[in-house]
């Protein structure tokens, strides 16, 4: 039974598109994450909400906008996407914020061409 | 000054030694301590954290933090060619359970 899924796992798509990324969690934690990892293997934290409340916001590009419908999701949708998108999306989840329950989701492999 | 650094590697041992990884970090408010296995293509896992200075053991990893310093290392004993991974450092400095992660040390255990 899968503790963090992700939907898609892969993602090819042409720049200028919008696309959307799912995430859901069946630990009953409170708190979700969205990080992104580019082609060097750096994983950087984008957003987090925490009781669906957004708690976390990088200076990320506001073309990009999670969504937290309730606890146990997290969604990302991405306006218009450019080449430097392309990365792998880790959603993340933990309970009461405490970093050392966190658990990461598959991730999403987002190729744009 | 990147906020968490660590050796890029790869980082090269033969089966049976004694890995060490090492990471450091800037900010003296940082007040937790994480090491995450990536194998590749995978999701990060966390094997190891620590919070106070001094070494925390579980099975063959040690993880030991010297706050002084800013300094966290990671040694692996016995290492086993299953080993081989990218080993993530992250601190967190209490802010809603953000972790900043440095770029990871690639390890190859030889068999």
């Amino acid at each position: 039974d899968t503790a963090v899924s992700q939907t898609p796992k892969y993602l090819v798509t042409q720049m200028g598109n919008d696309k959307s990324i799912k995430c859901e969690q069946n630990l009953g934690h409170d708190t979700m994450y969205w990080y992104k990892q580019d082609s060097k293997k750096f994983l950087k934290i984008m957003f987090s909400y925490n009781n669906k409340e957004l708690i976390i916001n990088e200076t990320v590009p506001n073309r990009f906008s999670p969504k937290s419908p309730d606890k146990a999701h997290l969604n990302l949708h991405i306006n218009s996407l450019e080449l430097g998108d392309s990365a792998v999306y880790f959603c993340a989840s933990s309970q009461d914020r405490r970093p050392e329950t966190q658990y990461f989701g598959p991730g999403t492999r987002l190729l744009v061409l | 000054q990147k906020e968490v650094e660590q050796n890029s590697g790869p980082l090269s041992v033969p089966e049976g030694a004694i890995a060490s990884l090492n990471c450091t970090y800037s900010d003296r408010g940082s007040q937790s301590f994480f090491w995450y296995r990536q194998y590749s293509g995978k999701s990060p896992e966390l094997i190891m954290f620590i919070y106070s200075n001094g070494d925390k053991e579980d099975g063959r990893f040690t993880a030991q933090l010297n706050k002084a310093s800013q300094y966290v290392s990671l040694l692996i004993r016995d290492s086993q060619p299953s080993d081989s991974a990218t080993y993530l450092c992250a601190v967190n400095r209490n802010q809603g359970g953000k972790l900043i992660f440095g770029q990871g040390t690639e390890l190859s255990v030889k068999p």
